[in-house]
């Protein structure tokens, strides 16, 4: 069954630092998010990407995050000046229709020291 | 704004028996979508079932099965036969808009 790859698994940077979490969404999807969980607090959306562009985002989703699409597979968030409260797990998802079901990727433990 | 309420922040239960999850939630659309997700230790994300708010008739997948109370804003999860790799957090969730909404999950227990 196709699935969504997300490397690396486990990401620990200094605060301040910036970081690239990177996701292969399954190949003939065309929606795409990422959510973020911090460790024993519920699933929360981030941000969702459709035709190349920023569809939706969250309040979470400031000026600090980006996300891109640049080669046509890779779907990458972008953090460009981590903060402590940034720890987190942090998961990318693909869906082919609107509505659909999402497939999850198995996510990025982000630990920011 | 959406909000998806669980209220049970763990539960237990015995093996080959069955639990029942529950999940509420509030929207003032009339088209969307509902899910369970499983996130065993793992921390991994997997579907476990999905309903459309416009089908009267309840999912069902295997051992899986929801009360939907359309009216009442209510998607329960029903697992059957309960087996120890059932153990994890279960998760419900709203879609619209583009968007999911999580609850803050259950956890279950399975007791040999």
């Amino acid at each position: 069954e196709p699935e969504v790859t997300q490397t690396p698994s486990h990401q620990v940077t200094q605060m301040g630092q910036e970081v690239i979490l990177r996701c292969v969404p399954i190949s003939n999807h065309l929606y795409f998010y990422w959510y973020r969980q911090i460790l024993g607090q519920k699933v929360e959306f981030l941000v969702s990407f459709y035709n190349n562009e920023i569809s939706e985002k969250s309040e979470i989703f400031d000026d600090q995050f980006s996300v891109e699409r640049p080669d046509g597979s890779n779907f990458t968030l972008k953090i460009r000046s981590t903060k402590l409260e940034d720890s987190a797990m942090y998961f990318c998802a693909s869906s082919d229709r609107s509505n659909e079901k999402l497939f999850f990727g198995s996510g990025t433990q982000l630990s920011v020291l | 704004a959406q909000t998806v309420t669980q209220s049970q922040p763990e539960m237990s239960v015995q093996e080959a028996e069955t639990v029942t999850l529950s999940c509420t939630y509030d929207t003032s659309e009339s088209d969307y979508y509902l899910f369970w997700y499983k996130q065993p230790p793992s921390r991994q994300m997997i579907l476990v079932i999905r309903q459309e708010a416009y089908k009267q008739q309840n999912a069902t997948e295997n051992r899986f099965s929801v009360n939907f109370q359309k009216a009442a804003k209510s998607f329960s999860l029903k697992i059957s036969d309960s087996q120890l790799g059932d153990a994890a957090m279960y998760f419900c969730a709203v879609y619209n808009f583009n968007k999911f909404y999580f609850g803050s999950g259950t956890k279950l227990n399975v007791k040999p």
